[in-house]
């Protein structure tokens, strides 16, 4: 049983395009993240949400518009890709109650050309 | 300067060994610590959580904080080529909805046979 499911697990776009990436979590957990991981390792929160409500926006660019249908879905929409967005992007989850139960997902790597 | 800082590696040694990873950070207002612990092409997974100062032990693994000095440690007694993965440190101030991990940029390690 995968806890925190991410698709696609690779994705090769050219710049300009559009494109979502999806994560799923079957935790029941009620607030799901967005990070990036850039070529150096270092891993940075996006957005996070709690209960479908967006909490935290970490001055990101507005090309970039997350989406909560329900507790256990939290979608990113990437619009007119850039070369600087080529990195991993995880998604996690956790409980409110502690950052110490925050669950990752598998990882989304994303290539632009 | 960074929030959290981490040294950046990479680091080898040979299996057997003690091996000891470090944080410092300077944000004050950090509570709880945590190490987390990242194969390739894998997402993070948490290893170990502190709260405020103090140590703690798994296993072959301890984690010490010291909130005075704003470091933190992870320490691997009797390394095993298993434990080769990227060490990330992450720190957060509270345990709400809108808490945040923030992440050092992760250093490598590789235990050799």
């Amino acid at each position: 049983d995968t806890a925190v499911s991410q698709t696609p697990k690779y994705l090769v776009t050219q710049m300009g395009n559009d494109k979502s990436i999806k994560c799923e979590q079957n935790l029941g957990h009620d607030t799901m993240y967005w990070y990036k991981q850039d070529s150096k390792k270092f891993l940075k929160i996006m957005f996070s949400y709690n209960n479908k409500e967006l909490i935290i926006n970490e001055t990101v660019p507005n090309r970039f518009s997350p989406k909560s249908p329900d507790k256990a879905h939290l979608n990113l929409h990437i619009n007119s890709l850039e070369l600087g967005d080529s990195a991993v992007y995880f998604c996690a989850s956790s409980l409110a109650g502690g950052p110490k139960t925050q669950y990752f997902g598998p990882g989304t790597r994303l290539l632009v050309l | 300067q960074k929030e959290v800082e981490q040294d950046p590696g990479p680091l080898s040694v040979p299996e057997g060994a003690i091996v000891s990873l470090n944080c410092t950070y300077s944000n004050s207002a950090f509570q709880y610590f945590m190490w987390y612990r990242q194969y390739s092409r894998k997402g993070p997974e948490l290893l170990m959580y502190t709260y405020s100062s103090g140590n703690k032990e798994d296993g072959r693994f301890t984690a010490q904080v010291d909130k005075s000095s704003k470091y933190i440690s992870l320490f691997i007694r009797d390394s095993q080529p298993s434990d080769s993965a990227t060490y990330l440190c992450a720190m957060s101030a509270n345990t709400g909805a809108n808490s945040k991990l923030t992440f050092g940029k992760g250093i490598t390690l590789s235990v050799r046979p």
